[in-house]
């Protein structure tokens, strides 16, 4: 069974760092995104891709988070300037364009980043 | 704008008991229902999911779950629970014929299976 993929499993950066984190979708979807789950709490929306570009971003997603599909199979979350804050689960998903098929969203297993 | 709630934040329950987790989501028009379920060191597994017609729908590993509209819930049901059940279980709402195709989840329910 197809499945979405993250790497690595788990990251510690220290505060300020660069990191990028690593997705392999699902090889014919088209929709990626990106979610968070700061420990505790709910997962959140932070992005999404379709057709090389940013379809819709949460006000999580500022100046500092990007994305990029850098090639037929990857999909990354880079964040430029890691804070404390930023210390979460990410998660990401995809699904098929088209109606509900949209909304069937499968994800990975995540990347914890810690941030000290 | 849509939210979705969890009431129960942590559920044990006897093996081999049945299981209730509540879900209440809130939203303009008719949304898209899922359950997904994180075992520890694991993703989002999709449980189920509500589109629409029948209100009864049948999941993986024997979970179903019933969209009422009047309560504007979407409960998640299983007669008898099994150790391996033990999970937390999130509950997603995607706003139908939106602008949007985020989901917007609940803050979880663990549930913990005792012998």
């Amino acid at each position: 069974e197809p499945e979405v993929t993250q790497t690595p499993s788990h990251q510690v950066t220290q505060m300020g760092q660069e990191v990028i984190l690593r997705c392999v979708p699902i090889s014919n979807h088209l929709y990626f995104y990106w979610y968070r789950q700061i420990l505790g709490q709910k997962v959140e929306f932070l992005v999404s891709f379709y057709n090389n570009e940013i379809s819709e971003k949460s006000e999580i997603f500022d100046d500092q988070f990007s994305v990029e599909r850098p090639d037929g199979s990857n999909f990354t979350l880079k964040i430029r300037s890691t804070k404390l804050e930023d210390s979460a689960m990410y998660f990401c998903a995809s699904s098929n364009p088209g109606g509900i098929n949209l909304y069937e969203q499968y994800f990975g297993p995540g990347t914890r980043l810690t941030v000290t | 704008a849509q939210s979705v709630t969890q009431p129960d934040i942590h559920i044990t329950v006897s093996e081999g008991a049945s299981l209730e987790l509540r879900c209440n989501y809130s939203y303009g028009a008719t949304p898209y229902l899922f359950w997904y379920v994180q075992s520890p060191g694991q993703g989002l597994q999709l449980l189920l999911k509500y589109f629409s017609g029948d209100t009864l729908v049948q999941g993986i590993k024997g979970f179903e779950a019933e969209f009422k509209r009047s309560q504007s819930s979407f409960n998640l049901r299983k007669p008898s629970v099994h150790w391996s059940d033990a999970a937390e279980y999130f509950c997603a709402v995607g706003a139908k014929g939106g602008a949007t195709n985020k989901l917007i989840f609940g803050t979880g329910t663990l549930l913990a299976v005792q012998p």
